[in-house]
């Protein structure tokens, strides 16, 4: 089984709307952490936001903030007022078992329309 | 300024022609990492190392090799390149955290594109 799911292949959003990525995931680890990351057109890697399993409000940086439903498994993260500089690829990523190693998603293709 | 540094960026080579793609950081990060990209399949860990002189294979190890022998440095080495491994290859660093969830993350190079003939 997928440790971390991306159902969206491609997300269509307007400028200035806000914009919702889904990220499921799956470990029986009672401490982990999960990251968003930014890829643009460029190719780097954009680190956005952390989220620890032990936090109990969600994350925020800026005009990113992380939906963390724990029962649920899922760490969606959602972009307020869109940009089309966030035309970019994202990934969820998530660190488990006192490693720091990241097991990464497939990522989702967001683009950004004036 | 803090980053990691990869080499070279790009790279065209046949098959078969053994190359290495360096990888450097100057933050004295204990743990570095080396993921493989590939469209549909997001990234993909092929080799960590946790300390100098402690490798260890990810999900995708064959055909590469790694080696620690400074903190710093953190080559990958293809001794036979296939076609099958032209991809975009990161290397990434971060101080090891002891819980699984600290919240160190992971800062990643440049990225090097990889095209084996």
């Amino acid at each position: 089984a997928q440790k971390i799911t991306q159902t969206q292949p491609g997300m269509f959003v307007q400028e200035k709307e806000a914009v919702t990525l889904d990220c499921t995931y799956d470990t029986s680890d009672q401490s982990y952490g999960l990251f968003w990351y930014k890829q643009p057109s460029s190719g780097e890697m954009i680190f956005l936001i952390y989220q620890g399993s032990y936090d109990e409000q969600n994350a925020t940086e800026g005009r990113y903030s992380l939906n963390f439903q724990k029962a649920r498994k899922s760490a969606n993260l959602v972009i307020s007022a869109s940009q089309l500089g966030d035309s970019a690829m994202y990934f969820c990523a998530m660190r488990e078992g006192g490693y720091s190693t990241l097991t990464f998603g497939k990522g989702t293709m967001l683009l950004v329309s004036p | 300024e803090a980053q990691v540094t990869q080499n070279p960026r790009y790279l065209i080579t046949v098959t078969g022609k053994k190359l290495t793609v360096t990888c450097s950081q100057n933050m004295n990060h204990e743990y570095m990492s080396w993921y493989r990209q590939d469209p549909g399949l997001g990234l993909r860990q092929i080799y960590y190392s946790m300390n100098v002189e402690v490798t260890d294979k990810g999900d995708v190890p064959e055909g590469y090799k790694v080696s620690r022998k400074e903190k710093r440095n953190f080559p990958l080495i293809l001794e036979s390149p296939s076609p099958n491994q032209t991809s975009l290859y990161f290397c990434a660093s971060s101080p090891t955290s002891g819980l699984a969830g600290g919240q160190e993350t992971q800062y990643f190079g440049p990225g090097t594109r990889l095209l084996v003939l």
